[in-house]
């Protein structure tokens, strides 16, 4: 069985400040990690993938296999981050993915 | 990017009847589509997995005569709650993968906000 966890549900930080978002996962083979977010009401949309590791938005995350963890990054939070972030795994290309309990990030000015 | 276009956005309905939500794939084909509902304030649920000129596949705990699931053609699957109650009052999304990108990457409706009274 594959399954994601977000342990926190609400990150609060002021602009300018470092942000991360934790995402375990537990999968017996090797999975494929993405990171969805939602901005206030818009439609869920990726914002990055393990494999292409590329930055976006000035998010980054890295997948690592030993403690099964993808975690979300960014090192200057802005205003317009704030929304809800889902961490998602997928067993393999296009197949379904499983979305962790999601994180609601909150960027004080 | 692909566009997934879901309707109605929103809709109310009586107890014990049924309605019909629309998922449709824009501009791609989708061999495959899936559908998630979520409660407020939690994550998405996946109900269960749309294959087109099959029958879907339906995860576990996830009545499939309540929720009827429909593929006919690669643009278009349809979830119908049928006599529908007051918890099924939910937030349906649907979702599809373009299957000319090799990412896995799927797009998202913009959801159906049921609500049965």
């Amino acid at each position: 069985a594959q399954r994601v966890t977000q342990p926190e549900k609400l990150l609060s930080v002021f602009k300018g400040a470092p942000v991360e978002l934790k995402c375990n996962y537990s999968y017996s083979g090797s999975p494929e990690l993405f990171w969805y977010v939602q901005y206030s009401r818009q439609r869920l949309q990726l914002l990055l993938r393990h494999i292409s590791r590329e930055s976006i938005k000035g998010f980054t995350a890295d997948l690592n296999k030993g403690e099964t963890s993808f975690h979300l990054k960014k090192p200057f939070a802005q205003e317009e981050d704030s929304a809800m972030y889902y961490c998602a795994l997928s067993a393999a290309a296009g197949n379904k993915l499983t979305f962790g309990g999601g994180t609601r990030v909150l960027v004080k000015p | 990017g692909a566009v997934v276009s879901q309707h109605p956005s929103w809709v109310i309905c009586k107890s014990g009847t049924s309605v019909k939500i629309e998922c449709r794939s824009l501009d791609f084909q989708a061999t495959t589509m899936f559908w998630y509902r979520q409660f407020p304030k939690q994550s998405l649920m996946l109900m269960a997995t749309s294959n087109e000129g099959s029958k879907a596949t339906y995860e576990q705990g996830v009545e499939k005569d309540k929720f009827l699931i429909n593929h006919a053609s690669l643009t278009l699957s349809t979830l119908t709650v049928t006599s529908a109650h007051p918890e099924d009052s939910s937030f349906y999304i649907c979702s599809a993968r373009d299957s000319r990108l090799a990412t896995g990457e799927l797009f998202f409706g913009e959801g159906s906000r049921l609500t049965v009274l």
